[in-house]
């Protein structure tokens, strides 16, 4: 597609709910990113995708947060037993290189936990 | 510690006035730099970077930013604000260790005033 398309634009979720956010990428770019973003905060990263293979997820703040991108493509940060503190936006982006420019992000996941 | 700052949360200026939005960053090496904006509900959009060469970085939509690397800094100009400019800036960087992700500082909130 032309740009990077996230699912849901917004979610609300109950305290201890599973969710999972949709991330399309450019088609063709090999990289992607999810960052989280919370209120009144810089985006923060959380993992990186090249291709398939998952090379960092150091910045996932707990083992309830998982990401995948099993064909290289789309994909799917899930977060399992949703806490307040989840409650941000959630940012996907995608890039055709690897010098960090020619990032392209997408509008984002707008997470609220209740 | 490495880190991005932006030393101001919040700055208003007058429409048709100069703009300079400040940041500092503290890595060893110069990393790549970079200035996004984000405007509410919206993903972020790249204004310009800085990888080498001419320090005087010229982006999108009038922007312009130096790189000092005396002061490790990397400043946000416009000669002459609009009411559009009104959004969220947001520095970043990519440190320079062969790996590409982003690091964001916290973020000015640019008013305009008419």
């Amino acid at each position: 597609g032309a740009g990077v398309s996230q699912s849901p634009r917004y979610k609300v979720a109950k305290r201890g709910q599973d969710v999972a956010l949709r991330c399309d990428p450019i088609s063709g770019h090999v990289s992607l990113f999810w960052y989280q973003q919370a209120l009144g905060q810089g985006p923060e990263f959380l993992t990186y995708f090249q291709n398939e293979a998952q090379l960092d997820k150091s910045g996932l703040p707990s083992d309830r947060f998982f990401a995948e991108r099993p064909e290289g493509s789309v994909s799917t940060l899930k977060i399992q037993r949703t806490q307040q503190e989840d409650s941000a936006v959630y940012l996907c982006a995608s890039s055709s290189t690897n010098t960090g420019d020619g990032y392209t992000f997408g509008s984002g996941t707008r997470l609220t936990v209740v | 510690a490495q880190s991005v700052t932006q030393p101001d949360i919040h700055i208003t200026v007058s429409e048709g006035a100069s703009l300079e939005l400040r940041c500092n960053y503290s890595y060893g090496a110069t990393p790549y730099l970079f200035w996004y904006v984000q405007s509410p509900g919206q993903g972020l959009q790249l204004l310009l970077k800085y990888f080498s060469g001419d320090t005087l970085v010229q982006g999108i939509k009038g922007f312009e930013a130096e790189f000092k690397r005396s002061q490790s800094s990397f400043n946000l100009r416009k000669p002459s604000v609009h009411w559009s400019d009104a959004a969220e800036y947001f520095c970043a960087v990519v440190p320079n260790t062969g790996f590409q992700k982003l690091v964001f500082g916290t973020g000015t909130r640019l008013l305009v005033s008419p």
